[in-house]
């Protein structure tokens, strides 16, 4: 099992939908989530990241966590063209703790077109 | 404040020569982490180090690669002897003081390394 699971893609959303990212992860400690964008040929971009259960909300986007299930979704609420991208999630893996080395695990990407 | 530098930016080498990519973190920030991406494909990682300390380097080939941050100046990453398949781009990441299970790693604009 991956550490940290993202479906590759592409996800296609047509201009104005809500796009909706999955994210599922195996360390049952881990404590800090986060999303990253990264637009082709760019290096990623730190757009959430999420500590507690439930929902944070930044503008467009929606970070949901829930440790129970050990799942992390990033909703992008009226999709632009400039959304699409590559949606990375990252996970600090408590368990990997050494002298205050905590681990954080990218995801694959999922790749986002958002159609106009 | 400056983000995270990475340079150069772009770097062509023929095999067996030696590439040096360059990295000085964010202003405050005393951890570094190396990636790799190949094209179309996931970040990898392959080292972090702090200050004058590799403290994990699960991810880096065990030939031909070396990396260190010393005290004064940026973190370096080495590739001896290199091959075609070492052609990637290279991230740098950095991120403060680790405290309270957060971890946000802020991303250079990366070296792109081509080996002809």
């Amino acid at each position: 099992q991956k550490e940290v699971e993202q479906n590759s893609g592409p996800l296609s959303v047509p201009e104005g939908a809500i796009a909706s990212l999955n994210c599922t992860y195996s360390d049952r400690g881990s404590q800090s989530f986060f999303w990253y964008r990264q637009y082709s040929g760019k290096s990623p971009e730190l757009i959430m990241f999420i500590y507690s259960n439930g929902d944070k909300e930044d503008g467009r986007f929606t970070a949901q966590l829930n440790k129970a299930s050990q799942y992390v979704s990033l909703l992008i609420r009226d999709s632009q063209p400039s959304d699409s991208a590559t949606y990375l999630c990252a996970v600090n893996m408590f368990g990997r703790w050494d002298g205050g080395y905590q681990k954080v695990t990218f995801g694959i990407g999922t790749k986002l077109q958002v159609i106009p | 404040n400056a983000g995270v530098m990475q340079n150069p930016r772009h770097l062509v080498r023929r095999r067996g020569q030696e590439a040096r990519l360059r990295c000085s973190p964010m202003k405050g920030h005393s951890h570094v982490y190396w990636y790799r991406q190949l094209p179309e494909e996931g970040l990898k990682f392959m080292v972090y180090l702090q200050k004058e300390n590799i403290i994990d380097e699960s991810g880096m080939p065990k030939e031909r690669f070396s990396a260190e941050f010393p005290k004064e100046g940026p973190s370096i990453l080495r590739i001896q002897q290199v091959v075609r398949g070492d052609s990637a781009a290279y991230f740098c990441a950095s991120s403060p003081p680790i405290g309270g299970g957060r971890n946000e790693q802020f991303f250079g604009p990366g070296t792109r390394l081509t080996v002809l």
